[in-house]
């Protein structure tokens, strides 16, 4: 079965702390990767997609196909960074996104 | 202003009753999406929509049914025959997958 990993369920660091958010995916090729992300009393939003190769809010996420992963990255987190953050592979039949179960990153000062 | 909404917000049910819940997108997406979210569990697929007049079923479709009837509409029905169906479900509509989603702001179902 397809499957996305995120193993941490609880991240916290202090505000300019690089901060890494791990996701691993669990079928081969090259499938399409997002990340999403729910700020308190907001709705789910894009973050950033793979296929863009964009950085959003200054976070980056590189696909490593050797690892199958898709880890989100930030240099200095702020304290805005705060939420939930949901990976999320394209399945391979291409129809739907499959989610992992999320993270959440907790920035103090 | 475009986007996807979702309505009602929270939503009280007794047990055994069918219960429908709205969804409407003004994006002119093609797609759109039934997510279940439960604490701990991330998000899981019910059933999901490419097309008006189809649609197929995600992981957890069982005891839920939907319809495609118009483009803008995608509602789904929680039936008595869904075992735990306390829940927070979101809408999503895309152009297509590969785009990524634009989500609905969700419903809360309580059963009691």
């Amino acid at each position: 079965a397809q499957r996305v990993t995120q193993p941490e369920k609880l991240l916290s660091v202090f505000k300019g702390a690089p901060v890494e958010l791990k996701c691993n995916y669990s079928y081969s090729g090259s499938p399409e990767l997002f990340w999403y992300v729910q700020y308190s009393r907001q709705r789910l939003q894009l973050l950033l997609r793979h296929i863009s190769r964009e950085s959003i809010k200054g976070f980056t996420a590189d696909l490593n196909k050797g690892e199958t992963s898709f880890h989100l990255k930030k240099p200095f987190a702020q304290e805005e960074d705060s939420a939930m953050y949901y990976c999320s592979p394209r399945d391979q039949a291409g129809t739907a996104l499959i989610f992992g179960k999320g993270t959440t990153l907790s920035v103090s000062s | 202003d475009g986007g996807i909404t979702q309505s009602p917000k929270y939503l009280f049910r007794k047990e055994g009753q069918n219960v429908t819940l709205s969804c409407e997108q003004n994006l002119n997406h093609d797609a759109m999406y039934w997510y279940r979210q439960d604490p701990g569990q991330g998000l899981r697929l019910i059933y999901y929509s490419q097309i008006v007049n189809d649609f197929q079923k995600g992981d957890i479709a069982e005891g839920y049914s939907v319809s495609r009837e118009k483009k803008e509409s995608f509602p789904l029905t929680v039936t008595s025959a869904q075992k735990n169906p306390t829940a927070f479900y979101l809408c999503a509509s895309s152009i297509d997958s590969l785009y990524g989603y634009t989500f609905g702001s969700g419903t809360r179902l309580t059963v009691v």
